[in-house]
């Protein structure tokens, strides 16, 4: 079975740091690009970054360039999310997710496998 | 950014009819070297992750049952259950994954009426 497990998130003062890990399961995690997702409470679905299967493209949501730093490590079956400069406004539960696309055939980024999430509080 | 536009907000329908959510793209999510478009569906209940419903806008995603259907090309796309079951009420999300950022609608709520 396919599974990712999200971890790292908990309550932080703004301006601090933070790096949420996610360790994949199930499949070749190298065969695929990875990406994280994050709800705000009661809201809706905002895509945070990708980073291709040689982490040689990434992209960054506007609302975190600059702030945050996304990197996989493919020997440990592992995604990550550095969050520096924190800010209320990045409250939210973060998923990781997989995409559908084997080999990252024509970029298909729709999201197949989602973790659970890990919950992220930014507040004073 | 390419801006995703679901309508209606909410919907309620009765257990076996037809329920159907739109979705708008500002821009055209279909590429014309491959002819796919890069529009995705999830369906998301109360503390649990998304779902992914359908890809490439009507491919449904294995395990996922045939009442579920999308259709559309361009920049309007329909999402269709067929015969709503009780297990159907959640928020439903269309997505496009053409070019970063990749963006999500707001969401419809679906529930019985």
């Amino acid at each position: 079975e396919m599974q990712l497990v999200e971890s790292g998130g908990r309550l932080v003062r703004p301006g601090r740091s933070l790096r949420l890990s996610c360790v994949a399961s199930g499949f070749n995690f190298d065969d695929y690009g990875m990406h994280w997702v994050r709800q705000a409470p009661g809201k809706g679905l905002e895509w945070v970054a990708t980073i291709r299967r040689n982490s040689g493209g990434i992209g960054y949501a506007d609302s975190v360039k600059g702030r945050f730093s996304i990197s996989r490590d493919n020997a440990k079956n592992s995604l990550y999310l550095q969050m520096n400069s924190l800010r209320p406004e990045d409250t939210a539960l973060y998923y990781c997710a997989k995409s559908v696309a084997f080999l990252e055939y024509l970029l298909a980024d729709a999201f197949d496998v989602w973790g659970h999430g890990t919950l992220v509080t930014v507040s004073s | 950014d390419i801006v995703m536009t679901q309508s209606p907000d909410s919907l309620a329908v009765s257990l076996g009819e037809r329920a159907t959510i739109n979705c708008k793209s500002s821009q055209s999510v279909l590429y014309d070297s491959n002819n796919k478009n890069y529009l995705a569906w999830y369906q998301q209940k109360p503390g649990q992750p998304p779902k992914l419903l359908i890809y490439w806008a009507s491919t449904r995603e294995s395990g996922v049952p045939d009442r579920f259907s999308g259709s559309g090309s361009g920049t309007d796309f329909t999402l269709t259950i067929s015969s709503l079951q009780a297990e159907d009420v959640a928020v439903y999300y269309c997505q496009q994954y053409y070019s970063t950022p990749y963006t999500f609608g707001q969401g419809t709520k679906l529930d019985i009426k």
